[in-house]
C-alpha cells in the first residue's frame, strides 16, 4: 500500500509558540490530502482538505488563520498552528487520496501528538 | 453531522469470541473503507469495499457491504488480543466521511 509520513511524531511546545507539523507521501503523488484530529478513543475529525497548488477547505468550526496550511507540491503539505494554546493540545492525523483499482483510498501517516504548555 | 453510526461503541470481549461491527448510513456510497488504529498511530487500511453485496476476507475477519451501499460489517472470528484497537469504517461519497468509531478490546 501506499505510504505517508508525518514528521514529528511528538512535539511538546510552549503556549503561544507556533508548531509546523510536515505530512509527505512517500511513493505516490497526492493531488489531494487531509488533515485531521483525534481525542483519545474517538473518531477522526476531519479539520481541513488540502488541494496542492489552492487554498485548502476548512470544515465549519476549524479557525483557518490559526491552523494554516500548506500544499506547495504533489507530496508535502504542512499544517502549522499558530499561537498555540494547552486546548490545542491532540493528536493531528494527515492522509494523501490515492485511486487505487477502481476506487479512492486514503492512506494515512503515524500522527504527530501535540502537547502545548 | 456524522453520516456514518458504528456500533457498538466500545466492546470488551474474551480471546477467543467472535464479534461483529456495524456501520450504518442513510447515505449511498461509492466505496467503503474499513481502517484498525492502535493508541498513537494513524489508521491502517483493512480493506476496500466497491460493490454492493460484496464479501471480503482478511484471514479471520470478514467485511460485507450492504446490498444498497449504505452500510457495512465487519465480523471476526475467534478474537486475539492484537485484534485489539479502533476500528473505524469510512465512506466515500461527495466527501470522505468517517465512522463513530469502535473501540475493541479483546482480554487474554
Amino acid at each position: 500500500g501506499a505510504v505517508v509520513s508525518q514528521h514529528p511524531s511528538r512535539v511538546i511546545c510552549k503556549s503561544g509558540t507556533s508548531v509546523k507539523i510536515e505530512c509527505r507521501s512517500l511513493d505516490f503523488q497526492a493531488t489531494t490530502m487531509f488533515w485531521y484530529r483525534q481525542f483519545p478513543k474517538q473518531s477522526l475529525m476531519l479539520m481541513a482538505t488540502s488541494n496542492e497548488g489552492s487554498k485548502a477547505t476548512y470544515e465549519q468550526g476549524v479557525e483557518k488563520d490559526k491552523f494554516l496550511i500548506n500544499h506547495a507540491s504533489l507530496t508535502l503539505s504542512t499544517l502549522t498552528v499558530t499561537s498555540a494554546h494547552p486546548e490545542d493540545s491532540s493528536f493531528y492525523i494527515c492522509s494523501a487520496r490515492w485511486r487505487g483499482s477502481g476506487s479512492y483510498e486514503q492512506y494515512f501517516g503515524p500522527g504527530t501528538r501535540l502537547t502545548v504548555t | 453531522t456524522q453520516l456514518l453510526e458504528q456500533s457498538p461503541q466500545f466492546l470488551s470481549i474474551q480471546e477467543g469470541e467472535n464479534l461483529t461491527v456495524y456501520c450504518n448510513s442513510s447515505s449511498v456510497f461509492s466505496s467503503l473503507q474499513w481502517y484498525r488504529q492502535e493508541p498513537g498511530e494513524g489508521p491502517v487500511l483493512l480493506v476496500t469495499v466497491v460493490t454492493g453485496g460484496e464479501v471480503k476476507k482478511l484471514k479471520r475477519l470478514t467485511f460485507q457491504f450492504g446490498d444498497a451501499r449504505k452500510d457495512s460489517s465487519l465480523h471476526i472470528t475467534a478474537a486475539q488480543p492484537g485484534d485489539t484497537g479502533l476500528y473505524l469504517c469510512a465512506g466515500d461519497g461527495n466527501q470522505f466521511y468517517f465512522g463513530t468509531g469502535t473501540s475493541l478490546t479483546v482480554i487474554p
